[in-house]
């Protein structure tokens, strides 16, 4: 299986909304509802901040939030901030075989 | 609050092998609540999951990968290592180690910051 389809890059201005798509298969997105989304700052961990779709761990802003449908998950972010300028990633489990696929990133951009 | 380290060397040849280890702090390997992750992001590329290991020793591979790579425990030390073998150009990435909570929504609830390998001669 090949990895998840995700924009190269998004920008918006502070105060804006942005929503950065996660594009899969039938086989992958669309089967399993255990989307995940992570937040990576260059030289820090990535953080999750999204998972099973549209739940946020404690802690995350609720800013941002997740939904699927179909084979294309989404994560968009309201109000951005100057901080959130990031790379964002998607990833799922997908069954034993292939065990787990991971979208190919976004940079976002605060203008 | 479970932390996770990578290390291990920033560079190494072409056709020898890659170890990296991580350490886990704050929390036990040994907890059967977790697998154990190898992720890595090659420089222009997204990320790519390795494989991982149960604290038992289970393990599972990419299957892109798996002829290459070993994935082992320590749980007195409470670590987990990589080996790749055979390594190239190709393998130049940031590694990063992740747990992986089995019983909640197989989510990769915490990374550690990642280390670079250049594979060079």
């Amino acid at each position: 299986q090949s990895a998840l389809t995700q924009p190269a890059s998004v920008s918006g201005s502070p105060g804006q909304s942005i929503t950065i798509s996660c594009t899969g298969t039938s086989s992958d997105l669309g089967t399993y509802n255990l989307v995940c989304w992570f937040q990576h700052h260059p030289g820090k961990a990535p953080k999750l901040i999204i998972y099973e779709g549209g739940k946020r761990p404690a802690g995350v802003s609720n800013r941002f939030s997740g939904s699927k449908s179909g084979n294309t998950a989404s994560l968009t972010i309201s109000g951005l901030q100057a901080e959130d300028e990031a790379e964002y990633y998607c990833g799922s489990y997908v069954g034993s075989s292939t065990f787990y696929l991971f979208g190919t990133g976004t940079q976002v951009t605060v203008l | 609050q479970v932390q996770l380290q990578e290390s291990g060397p920033g560079l190494v040849k072409p056709s020898q092998t890659l170890s990296l280890t991580c350490t886990v702090s704050g929390g036990s390997i040994s907890s059967g609540d977790y697998y154990w992750n190898w992720i890595r992001q090659s420089p222009g590329k997204g990320l790519e999951w390795i494989g991982y290991i149960f604290y038992s020793g289970g393990t599972k591979y990419s299957a892109s990968l798996k002829s290459r790579v070993i994935i082992s425990v320590d749980t007195s030390m409470n670590q987990f290592s990589l080996s790749l073998s055979s390594v190239t150009a190709a393998d130049t990435a940031l590694y990063f180690c992740a747990r992986l909570n089995i019983h909640t929504a197989m989510i990769l609830d915490s990374w550690g910051p990642g280390t670079l390998v250049t594979v060079s001669s």
